[in-house]
């Protein structure tokens, strides 16, 4: 099992929905995570850091860290065509080494 | 407030030669860590200075090595180039070891 993993994608939403995106990791991942946005040849742009479990918002941006079942979530409310982008996911291990899943590759239509 | 910085943006090399990669932090923050991404995947952590040292190393070969130096800014060399080393080349600095890492602009490595 790779320490982060999230489903590939591509998701696709109608501009002024709610996007969902999620995250799985391993026991060996300590307990701060991070989402990371990155346009297409750019390089990975940070929405938002979670430490505790329940939910953190940002403006549209809401992350959610459940620790029992080992996932993180981000939402983005009333997307717009601007958020389409791949999204990352990113958890810290033990040791302080950073591990990033693939990516979900989120597209908003107009 | 200067966010962090690589140079150069692109680099074309030859298989067997050797590169190195300059990466200077965001102000503020003194660990550096280095990331290959390959198309299509996440990034891949390779290893991260603080106190110029080396503290943690993932899983790549000793062909890839690093300093920091006083400042904070970092250097990443790969010696030996494969095929296999092109990637976009990220450097992501942070102002301690288990806080929030913020990325450079990356520098795209083409081996021929």
């Amino acid at each position: 099992q790779k320490e982060v993993e999230q489903n590939s994608g591509p998701l696709s939403v109608p501009e002024g929905a709610i996007a969902s995106l999620n995250c799985t990791y391993s026991d060996r991942v300590s307990q701060s995570f991070f989402w990371y946005r990155q346009y297409s040849g750019k390089s990975p742009e940070l929405i938002m850091s979670i430490y505790s479990n329940g939910d953190k918002e940002d403006g549209r941006f809401t992350a959610q860290l459940n620790k029992a079942s080992q996932y993180v979530s981000l939402l983005i409310r009333d997307s717009q065509p601007s958020d389409s982008a791949t999204y990352l996911c990113a958890g810290l291990m033990d040791n302080n080494d950073m591990r990033f899943g693939a990516g979900t590759r989120l597209t908003v239509k107009p | 407030d200067a966010g962090v910085t690589q140079s150069p943006t692109h680099l074309i090399k030859t298989r067997g030669q050797q590169v190195t990669l300059r990466c200077s932090p965001k102000s503020g923050h003194d660990t550096v860590s280095w990331y290959q991404q390959a198309l299509g995947q996440g990034p891949q952590f390779i290893f991260q200075y603080y106190e110029e040292e080396e503290r943690q190393r993932g899983n790549f070969p000793d062909r890839f090595s690093g300093h920091q130096f006083p400042n904070y800014s970092s250097e990443l060399n790969v010696n030996a180039l494969l095929l296999g080393d092109s990637a976009l080349y990220l450097c992501a600095s942070s102002w301690d070891r288990a806080r929030e890492q913020y990325f450079g602009p990356g520098t795209r490595l083409t081996v021929t």
